[in-house]
């Protein structure tokens, strides 16, 4: 099976800040990857697909990069509703979908 | 405006069942693959389980293999997760969730709120 790791678990940010979130696959899976946002008690909400590609109705101050093993995800100017957690997923191995173990982003 | 309102939820003991139901509506439900994914209380998500538009194809994690079955009812728009011989493991809030429609599959675009399993005696 195919494991996803985020780095770092969890951090803390300041509004303004560019903020970087690290994810990487056991092995190579293209651009097949995902990026999800989940605040506390609510589902999570699709942000990026295809590594790259924004899903309509995200603000552009998100942005993901990468491919094969290692993916970012990037917000350029953290807002306040932008404190959440974050998960990459991966779907190179479809139907089986893995999740990374999320990276937490707090207020400073 | 999609939307996807699991329930079904509860207390149960281990070794018991329970049937989850997914109301979807806002988009026309037959045409989309359906999957159910879960998070135990402060973890993260795992995916459990997938079927596809017309239900004749279904995909399990291999930790619930032969213990859940995924359905559906197109003409009721509702996503079912039936799940049996319940562990303690199991308790989670269990999510379902809509699959984008393009030419790769596996990208989750809408979810709904989720409801609580949990497994406890």
């Amino acid at each position: 099976a195919i494991r996803m790791t985020q780095s770092p678990s969890s951090f803390s940010a300041s509004t303004g800040d560019r903020v970087t979130i690290t994810c990487r696959a056991s092995q190579g899976i293209s651009s097949y990857l995902a990026w999800y946002q989940q605040k506390p008690g609510k589902a999570p909400k699709l942000l990026i697909y295809a590594a790259s590609t924004l899903q309509s109705g995200v603000p552009s101050r998100f942005s993901g990069s990468g491919s094969g093993t290692d993916f970012t995800l990037t917000i350029s100017c953290l807002q306040s509703e932008d404190f959440a957690t974050y998960y990459c997923q991966q779907y190179y191995s479809y139907p089986s979908l893995t999740f990374g173990g999320g990276t937490k982003v707090e207020i400073k | 405006e999609v939307q996807l309102v699991e329930s079904g939820g509860g207390l149960v003991q281990p070794g018991g069942s329970l049937r989850l139901s997914c109301a979807a509506s806002g988009f026309t439900f037959s045409s989309y693959w359906m999957h159910w994914v879960r998070q135990a209380p402060g973890k993260g998500l795992v995916w459990v389980s997938r079927i596809n538009s017309d239900g004749s194809s279904t995909s399990y994690a291999d930790s619930v293999k032969g213990r859940f079955t995924i359905s559906r009812d197109n003409a009721k728009n509702t996503l079912y997760l039936q799940m049996n011989s319940l562990r303690a493991e199991d308790t989670a809030v269990y999510y379902c969730a809509r699959e984008l429609r393009i030419a790769v599959a596996g990208i989750i675009d809408y979810w709904g709120q989720g409801t609580l399993v949990t497994v406890s005696s």
